[in-house]
Parts: structure tokens; sequence; C-alpha cells
């Protein structure tokens, strides 16, 4: 069964406002990734969190990896129509990486 | 530029043939992957390959089929076994499993 959880699965965004998406696993992850899917596209990779408590920038987005390696969030801020896509958290319980099963954004104007 | 090149983009079959699709990539990546997407269902592995001549089942395996003879190339046949094999085939490449994974464009399967 899918190891890694996202919540909310559909975000509906007045263009400038903030919003946050949480990604949480049962178990220990080595690393956090996140991945973004335009629609009608494929998933472009983002960033890689690694250490417990990082937070990463790129622009608006922030990145941050919980203390206990259990959890991360994405956190956009003054949201453009260009972030319109389906954000995916994924990380490795396991060898293997598991996906979460994505936040779609939509973005009123 | 280097990258991942799946083909095609749209594949239509009947129900009963097999089918493989293609996923070539140029970036010296050891591991290669693939995955399939369900709308509302995020990415499930199908297979994949960390190295040449070896790979290993996803956690939905079952109807597929794979080779890795080149470390280039990583074709995925869906089989007349796999039950509802309409979907969106997504093949990824990566240096090695702590790496960020890189996606080709994606086969659409219809099977009718």
């Amino acid at each position: 069964g899918q190891q890694v959880m996202q919540i909310p699965q559909y975000q509906h965004v007045q263009e400038g406002e903030d919003f946050t998406t949480y990604c949480n696993s049962s178990t220990t992850l080595s690393n956090i990734q996140w991945y973004k899917q335009r629609p009608g596209g494929h998933p472009v990779f983002l960033i890689q969190l690694v250490k417990s408590g990082e937070v990463k920038k790129q622009k608006r987005l922030t990145f941050q990896f919980g203390e206990a390696k259990k959890n991360s969030s994405l956190h956009i801020t003054a949201t453009q129509t260009t972030d319109v896509g389906t954000y995916f958290c994924a990380g490795h319980p396991d060898y293997k990486l598991s996906f979460g099963a994505g936040t779609t954004v939509t973005v009123r104007a | 530029d280097g990258g991942i090149t799946q083909s095609p983009k749209y594949l239509f079959r009947k129900e009963g043939q097999n089918v493989t699709l293609s996923c070539e990539q140029n970036l010296n990546h050891d591991a290669m992957y693939w995955y399939r997407q369900d709308p509302g269902q995020g990415l499930r592995l199908i297979y994949y390959s960390q190295i040449v001549n070896d790979f290993q089942k996803g956690d939905i395996a079952e109807g597929y089929s794979v080779s890795r003879e080149k470390k280039e190339s990583f074709p995925l046949t869906v089989t007349s076994a796999q039950k509802n094999p309409t979907a969106f085939y997504l093949c990824a490449s990566s240096a090695s499993a702590d790496y960020g994974y890189t996606f080709g464009s994606g086969t659409r399967l219809t099977v009718v």
C-alpha cells in the first residue's frame, strides 16, 4: 500500500494567496523529494531534502523536512497561474521511491 | 541535450494484444524505472533496474515484463495478462537510488 500520504488532494487558490501542501510517511525517510507535474505533462524534479529539519527555498517555494524525517511540507507564497499543476512528494521508506498521490493545484485569476 | 525519450506518445491496442513501450536515455544513468499513473492515484512502480541485465519487480508488476540489455534502454511490455492496461506510463532514470529522477514525457496507452 501507499506509504507516503499527501494532503490536501486538491487545492484551489486565489491568485496572489499563499498555500501549503503536506506530506506524511508512516516510516522514517532517508530523504524526501518533490516533483511538479503540469497538466498533460510529466513529473519534473524540484528538490531533495536530506537532513532533519532542513528548509530549502526556490523563489516563492519553501520546502521543509520534519525533525523526525517522517513529514514534509511545500509552501508557495503569492501563487501565480504558472503554479498550476500537481505536486508530488516522494520518499524512500526502503530502497524504492514511494510517491504520494499528489496535491492538484488550480489558481483563480 | 541529455534526457529520456519515450515513444510513442499515444498508443492504441486491441484487447488481448501485447504491446511494447520504448524508453531510451542518454544521461548515463545506471538506474531506470517504469511507473504507471492513473487519475488520483499518483505514481505506482511497475519495474526497476539498478544495472544492466538486472531488474526487480515493483508494486504492480503482474501483467508486465521488462528487459535491460543495454544501459540506455529499458523497454516495457504490457501483456494480455494485464487486466486494466489503459493508463499513462512513465519511464524514469536516476544516477542512483538517492538522486532525483528524470522522467520521460510518457506514453498514453489505450486498450479497446
